[in-house]
């Protein structure tokens, strides 16, 4: 099976811009999540998406947002970027059974977002 | 609230030998899964090994064993026969208990630096 894809790869923007990035799971895999990794704050997830209905979000503002299509590629939008939105924007992708402890996530290689 | 910590910012290992990364976990679920993912400079986290607490035995995969110590809280990810390809960042993760809404996201440690020395 084709891991899981991420588009671009490498974006830079200025601030007040916005930016989409793209992400294509595991063929089968339903649940999609976002998390954002920093030098400063590490690894922290943004939310999950399965069968195109947010599912869990994480403790982000507003500006971040995302969807997820009925073929289960996901979207994450950030709007009115700030310098801190810089970071690596890694999406994962697993079977997303509920209540499933299992259930593994296998990344993609992520988006690396600057923000001038 | 879940917490890991990973105490160990960064590690080097002669090449061939064994090493072994370590995590502590706390949470209040009884039923949890712990996983250990590799991230190389190219950015991409590569999963490595799970181990559920309800597992009896401790996990393994090739080169890669979890010592799995419950009552300790602890999951410390042990790699033989070290590679130089090994050297990159270890993170290890968890995810709580049976989420009725069915809740799915991970919650990362700091990471461990590796590197392997020829």
């Amino acid at each position: 099976k084709a891991g899981v894809t991420q588009t671009p790869r490498y974006l830079i923007k200025t601030r007040g811009q916005q930016v989409t990035l793209s992400c294509s799971p595991i063929s089968g895999h339903r649940s999609v999540s976002w998390y954002q990794q920093t030098p400063g704050q590490g690894l922290q997830f943004l939310f999950e998406y399965f069968s195109e209905t947010q599912r869990n979000k994480g403790n982000f503002p507003g500006r971040f947002s995302g969807r997820q299509f009925s073929n289960s590629r996901s979207e994450m939008n950030v709007s009115t970027l700030e310098l801190g939105d810089s970071a690596l924007y890694l999406c994962a992708s697993s079977d997303g059974l509920a209540g499933t402890i299992t259930d593994t996530q296998y990344f993609g290689p992520g988006t690396r977002l600057t923000v001038l | 609230a879940q917490k890991i910590t990973q105490t160990q910012p960064g590690m080097f290992v002669q090449e061939k030998e064994a090493v072994t990364l370590d995590c502590t976990y706390d949470t209040s679920d009884p039923s949890y899964g712990l996983f250990w993912y590799k991230q190389p400079s190219s950015g991409e986290m590569i999963f490595l090994i799970y181990q559920g607490s309800y597992d009896q035995q401790n996990a393994t995969e090739g080169r890669y064993s979890l010592n799995f110590q419950k009552a300790r809280k602890s999951a410390n990810l042990v790699i033989s026969a070290s590679q130089l390809g090994d050297s990159a960042m270890y993170f290890c993760a968890m995810r709580g208990g049976e989420d009725q809404t069915g809740a799915n996201n991970l919650f990362f440690g700091t990471g461990t630096r590796l590197t392997v020395i020829p």
